[in-house]
Parts: structure tokens; C-alpha cells; sequence
């Protein structure tokens, strides 16, 4: 099986600050790495897939890099909206996710 | 405007079976460019993911979970199920349906989810 993990597993950061979220796959996924965002009550909700691809109507202040074990989601400038968990996910075998790491405000 | 809705009983008793049903409106889950998922959460926890049904009937699960797990179609509804059995306190969780674009792997990125239903293990 393939674990990932995320760190921090929670972030405090204020509107308009540059944030970085890590994730690390115990084996190489290539990159085959997907990231969610997933408010409380809400279900998760896609923004970057194969680990740089943003999805259509996401803004562009998400963006994610990495291939191999490394993967990172960039938030240019945090805006009030962006305060929620964030979720990697691996589908190069089979599917696992991380454990999330939480954006907590300032 | 596609959409999945999970239905089915919220409470469940130790040793049974959960099952659920995710029916999706808005396009067919006969579509060869799709794949159709199960995730849960525990409360509190990550997201887990299931197993995934293919338009052709092929299924694909968690190892940790194969054992138990069984994900069917029924094309003529626009419905898959997912059926859980031998369940305990640990399988508590949010259940969530889900569909991935098709592609060069097996399971692929969720970019449409239902609401999610929330299933308690207890007697």
C-alpha cells in the first residue's frame, strides 16, 4: 500500500500570506497526485489533478507541483474563502489519501 | 448538471451489512470515459477510499477492505451500490459517491462527489 503524508497537519496563516502544504508518497506516484479542499459538513472538492493540472474554474491562486514522492499546494494569497482542510490523494496504485491538513486563521 | 445522491439506512448493527446506493442524474454511468468511486470519513479523520465500478462491471477496492467489500451497477436505474458487510464501530463513518474522468490508471481524481451520508455502527 502506499501512504501518504501531509504536513503540517495544521497551518495558521492570515489573509493574503503565501502558504505551502506538503504531501510525500511512500514509493513514486509519477504524478499521478490529486488535491481537495473540504470545508466542514461539505464534501471534498477537486483542485489540482495529475499534481499540477488546476481544475476548470478554480482560481489561480491554487497551484501544485512535485512528481515522484514530493508534492506541494501553493496558495498565492490566502483569501478569507481558502480557510478549510486540504486533502492529497495518490490514484497511481490503486487510491489512498493523506490525513489533511487543516488551514486554521491566524 | 450532474449529480449523486447517496441513499441508505443511517444506523447499522455490528456483524451486518451497510449498504448504499448513489444515483446519479444529470449523465450516465454507462459512459466509457467514467469511473464511479466510494470514500468514506470517519468523523474527525481522513478520507479513505473504498473501490471504484467501471462502466464495463469492473471493480476495484481497497486491499484493506476487499474482503468485505462489494460494489455493483444497475444501469437501468442510473444507480451503483456499495454493500459492507460484517461491519463494526470503526466502519462509522461519512460515505461519499464520487466520479473520476477515465484514463491511463485505475481509480483516477474525484471531481464530482454526492453530499455524502453519514452511517453509525451500533447496537
Amino acid at each position: 500500500d502506499i501512504q501518504m503524508t501531509q504536513s503540517p497537519s495544521t497551518l495558521s496563516a492570515s489573509v493574503g500570506d503565501r502558504v505551502t502544504i506538503t504531501c510525500r508518497a511512500s514509493q513514486s506516484i509519477s504524478s499521478w497526485l490529486a488535491w481537495y479542499q473540504q470545508k466542514p459538513g461539505k464534501a471534498p472538492k477537486l483542485l489540482i489533478y495529475k499534481a499540477s493540472s488546476l481544475e476548470s474554474g478554480v482560481p489561480s491562486r491554487f497551484s501544485g507541483s512535485g512528481s515522484g514522492t514530493e508534492f506541494t499546494l501553493t496558495i498565492s494569497s490566502l483569501q478569507p474563502d481558502d480557510f478549510a482542510t486540504y486533502h492529497c490523494q495518490q490514484y497511481n496504485t490503486y487510491s489512498s489519501f493523506g490525513q489533511g491538513t487543516k488551514l486554521e486563521i491566524k | 448538471q450532474l449529480q449523486l445522491q447517496e441513499s441508505g439506512p443511517g444506523l447499522v448493527k455490528p456483524s451486518e451489512t451497510l449498504s448504499l446506493t448513489c444515483t446519479v442524474s444529470g449523465g450516465s454511468i454507462s459512459t466509457a470515459s467514467y469511473y464511479w468511486g466510494w470514500i468514506r470519513q470517519p468523523p474527525g479523520k481522513g478520507l479513505e477510499w473504498i473501490g471504484t465500478i467501471y462502466y464495463s462491471g469492473s471493480t476495484y477496492f481497497n486491499p484493506s477492505l476487499k474482503s468485505r467489500v462489494t460494489i455493483s451497477a444497475d444501469t437501468s436505474k442510473n444507480q451503483f451500490s456499495l454493500k459492507l458487510s460484517s461491519v463494526t464501530a470503526a466502519d462509522t463513518a461519512m460515505y461519499y459517491c464520487a466520479r473520476a474522468p477515465g484514463g491511463p490508471y485505475l481509480i483516477g481524481h474525484f471531481g464530482y462527489w454526492g453530499q455524502g451520508t453519514l452511517v453509525t455502527v451500533s447496537s
